[in-house]
């Protein structure tokens, strides 16, 4: 299996453009984490899908934010619009039902918001 | 709600051993996980406690005991490519459950 599959790896854009990161999580997982890593803030859950269904958003940290799971294959995160306190790593997880506490990141994004 | 506690840094030797603790304030969980994490790099499952006692994988080894809401990741015979940042996280047993909460993680740092 690729494991979890994230692009862009690297973004940098200007504040007020909107942003968009991708993830296809590993084939057969049916849950599907968002967190986002900073060296303030450490890691936090941001929003998590089950059968492409989100199930807790309260760690959106705002509406910029919003996420979408249209088919158990691909899900996105999107900022709109950017700003610099956005930047930060953002990772997407995946995991099995009977696995909960054993997720599979992937590689990340590195988002940089000047 | 949870609270995970680990030490902000760890320095050992090639060769040593060292124990990454980790306390945590939680109503109820399911069990107590290992995550590692490579400067750059993604974080990674090491091992799952769903039970008091010791799990061993390898070279590491991890502990819960959850009278003393306490438990440890031991890692022997310390190489270079364990300098990685290692973090604990549970999952509660309720509405939230299936959320891991992570602690802020402990920087191991292997010297020669």
């Amino acid at each position: 299996d690729a494991g979890v599959i994230q692009s862009p790896r690297h973004e940098v854009t200007e504040m007020g453009q909107e942003v968009t990161l991708r993830c296809k999580p590993i084939s057969g997982h049916d849950y599907l984490f968002w967190y986002r890593q900073t060296m303030m803030r450490g890691l936090e859950l941001l929003i998590y899908f089950n059968n492409n269904v989100p199930i807790d958003d309260s760690g959106m940290p705002e509406d910029r934010f919003s996420a979408k799971m249209p088919n158990a294959s691909f899900s996105t995160l999107k900022i709109q619009p950017s700003e610099p306190r956005d930047s930060a790593v953002y990772f997407c997880a995946s995991s099995l039902p009977a696995k909960r506490n054993e997720q599979y990141f992937g590689p990340g994004t590195r988002l940089t918001v000047t | 709600g949870q609270s995970l506690e680990q030490p902000s840094e760890v320095t050992a030797v090639e060769g040593a051993i060292v124990q990454i603790n980790c306390t945590y304030q939680t109503s109820g969980f399911y069990g107590l996980s290992w995550y590692q994490q490579h400067d750059g790099g993604a974080p990674t499952f090491l091992s799952y406690n769903a039970l008091d006692g010791l799990e061993e994988t390898g070279r590491f080894s991890s502990f819960l005991s959850r009278s003393d809401s306490y438990g440890y990741l031991l890692l022997q015979e310390l190489q270079m490519k364990d300098s990685a940042s290692y973090f604990c996280a549970v999952r509660p047993d309720n509405n939230a459950g299936n959320m891991l909460t992570f602690g802020g993680g402990t920087r191991l740092m292997v010297k020669p």
